[in-house]
């Protein structure tokens, strides 16, 4: 079974405009992490934004913000005021329980362009 | 400071070879993972090794295999290659066993 699902279609976003990329997952661990990841076409992941299961408050970094809602499931990335620089591949990923390990597991992505 | 560094950046190899992939972590970092994305798709975990030990892996089949060496860095083998492991190799690298992760811009496969 999947455990992260991104099923958004490539984005277009005006430039300074805000955009939300929608993730759901699935666990039945109580402890798990979840990320964003942003992938430019050089290749490289970059970190974006980090929520903990047991965080009570929605995880921000700069122009990213997390609107996590636990019983729902979802965690989805918001990017405020877009720059053409945001334009990439943007994944969500996991890491469940206490493992020991640091594994995670990525949905297939999300496209964004933005356009001036 | 130098990030994550991988090589060869490409490389093109026929089926039935075999590939050897390096990785080299943030200086510090003792873990290092391993991540196969093909493309369209997200990246799927291979392995984890921290300390030189294996701390997971994922479903993939024994023809890959990978250590760690005294340095922490690693290297990543894939024996009888198939064309299905054309693929963005991805390196990462963490202080600990968990916590961020850090990539390195990867290794990309073509086999024919």
């Amino acid at each position: 079974a999947q455990k992260i699902t991104q099923t958004q279609p490539g984005m277009f976003v005006q430039e300074k405009e805000a955009v939300t990329l929608d993730c759901t997952y699935d666990t039945s661990d109580q402890s798990y992490g979840l990320f964003w990841y942003k992938q430019p076409s050089s290749g490289e992941m970059i970190f974006l934004i980090y929520q903990g299961s047991y965080d009570e408050q929605n995880a921000t970094e700069g122009r990213y913000s997390l609107n996590f809602q636990k019983a729902r499931k979802s965690a989805n990335l918001v990017i405020s005021a877009s720059q053409l620089g945001d334009s990439a591949m943007y994944f969500c990923a996991m890491r469940e329980g206490q493992r020991g390990n640091n594994r995670l597991a990525f949905g297939k992505g999300n496209q964004v362009v933005v356009i001036p | 400071d130098a990030g994550v560094t991988q090589s060869p950046t490409h490389l093109i190899k026929t089926r039935g070879q075999q590939v050897t992939l390096r990785c080299s972590p943030i200086s510090g970092h003792k873990s290092v993972s391993w991540y196969q994305q093909v493309l369209g798709q997200g990246p799927q975990f291979i392995f984890q090794y921290y300390e030189k030990e294996e701390r997971g892996r994922g479903n993939f089949p024994d023809r890959f295999s990978a250590r760690q060496f005294p340095n922490y860095s690693s290297e990543l083998n894939v024996n009888a290659l198939l064309l299905g492991d054309s693929a963005l190799y991805l390196c990462a690298s963490s202080p600990r066993v968990t916590g961020e992760l850090f990539f390195g811009e990867g290794s990309r496969l073509t086999v024919l």
